[in-house]
C-alpha cells in the first residue's frame, strides 16, 4: 500500500460545478497537509496548506482534513476552465523532518466551458 | 529571474552517458530540494540542501545519483551511467528556509534512450 493514495481521474466537469478532490493516507504521523496544482509541463504550485484536522478556506478553494479517517479533501467552487490541471495532495511528518514532503499521484481535472 | 530556473528544459541522452541538471533557486532561499516525477506520478523526494550541505539525501535511489550546491545557491544534480529507468522530469524547488513554502521550477525532462 502506498503512503498516499489519490484517484488519478481524469475528472471532467462543466464550468461552474463544485469539484471534490480527495486523498487517503496510511501514516498517522502526518500533520501538515498541502494541495498543489500542476499545469501541463510546469512545476507544482502550492494552493493550500493546513495543519492537523479542520477546514481552511481561501477564495473558491476549501481544504478539509480528517485525521481520524486519514482523509483529506479539496473543494473547488464555481470551477473555471483555468482550473484544468493536475491536483496533487501532499503531506509531511514534522517529527521526522520538515523537508521530506510525500506527494500523492495526482488527479487530472478538466473543466469544460 | 523571479522564480526557480532549471536548465536544460529537455535533455535526451544515450544509456550509459553522464548528465548534469542545473537549478538556480530564488535569490536568498537557503533551502533547496530535488524531486523526480515519473509519468502519472507525484514528485518523489531525492535530496534536500540547507545552505551548501546536503541535510537529507535519503531519497537518492543509488550511488549513480549525486548533487552539489557548492556556494549555497546554484545546485547541480549529476547522474552517472544513465539507465532508461532514469527517464523522468527532475524538479527543483527552493524555500526561504526549511518548513516554509517551497517554489518549484518547471523541471528538466530527461529521456534516456
Amino acid at each position: 500500500q502506498k503512503e498516499v493514495e489519490q484517484d488519478p481521474g481524469p475528472l471532467s466537469v462543466p464550468e461552474g460545478a463544485i469539484v471534490s478532490l480527495n486523498c487517503t493516507y496510511s501514516n498517522s504521523a502526518f500533520q501538515y497537509f498541502m494541495w498543489y496544482r500542476q499545469y501541463s509541463r510546469k512545476g507544482p504550485e502550492l494552493l493550500m496548506y493546513t495543519y492537523s484536522s479542520g477546514n481552511k478556506e481561501d477564495g473558491r478553494f476549501t481544504a478539509q482534513v480528517d485525521k481520524s479517517s486519514k482523509y483529506i479533501s479539496l473543494f473547488i467552487r464555481d470551477s473555471q476552465p483555468s482550473d484544468s490541471a493536475t491536483y496533487l495532495c501532499a503531506m509531511m511528518d514534522p517529527e521526522t523532518s520538515y523537508d521530506k514532503v510525500i506527494f500523492g499521484p495526482g488527479t487530472s481535472l478538466s473543466v469544460i466551458p | 529571474g523571479a522564480g526557480v530556473s532549471q536548465t536544460p528544459s529537455n535533455k535526451v541522452t544515450e544509456k550509459g552517458k553522464y548528465v548534469e541538471l542545473r537549478c538556480d533557486p530564488i535569490s536568498g532561499h537557503t533551502a533547496l530540494y530535488w524531486y523526480r516525477q515519473s509519468l502519472g506520478q507525484g514528485p518523489e523526494f531525492l535530496i534536500y540542501f540547507q545552505g551548501t550541505g546536503a541535510a537529507d539525501d535519503s531519497g537518492l535511489p543509488n550511488d549513480r545519483f549525486f548533487a552539489v550546491r557548492p556556494e549555497g545557491s546554484v545546485s547541480t544534480l549529476k547522474i552517472q551511467r544513465t539507465e532508461r529507468g532514469d527517464s523522468a522530469v527532475y524538479l527543483c524547488a527552493s524555500s526561504l528556509r526549511e518548513g516554509r513554502e517551497a517554489f518549484f521550477g518547471q523541471g528538466t525532462r530527461l529521456t534516456v534512450v
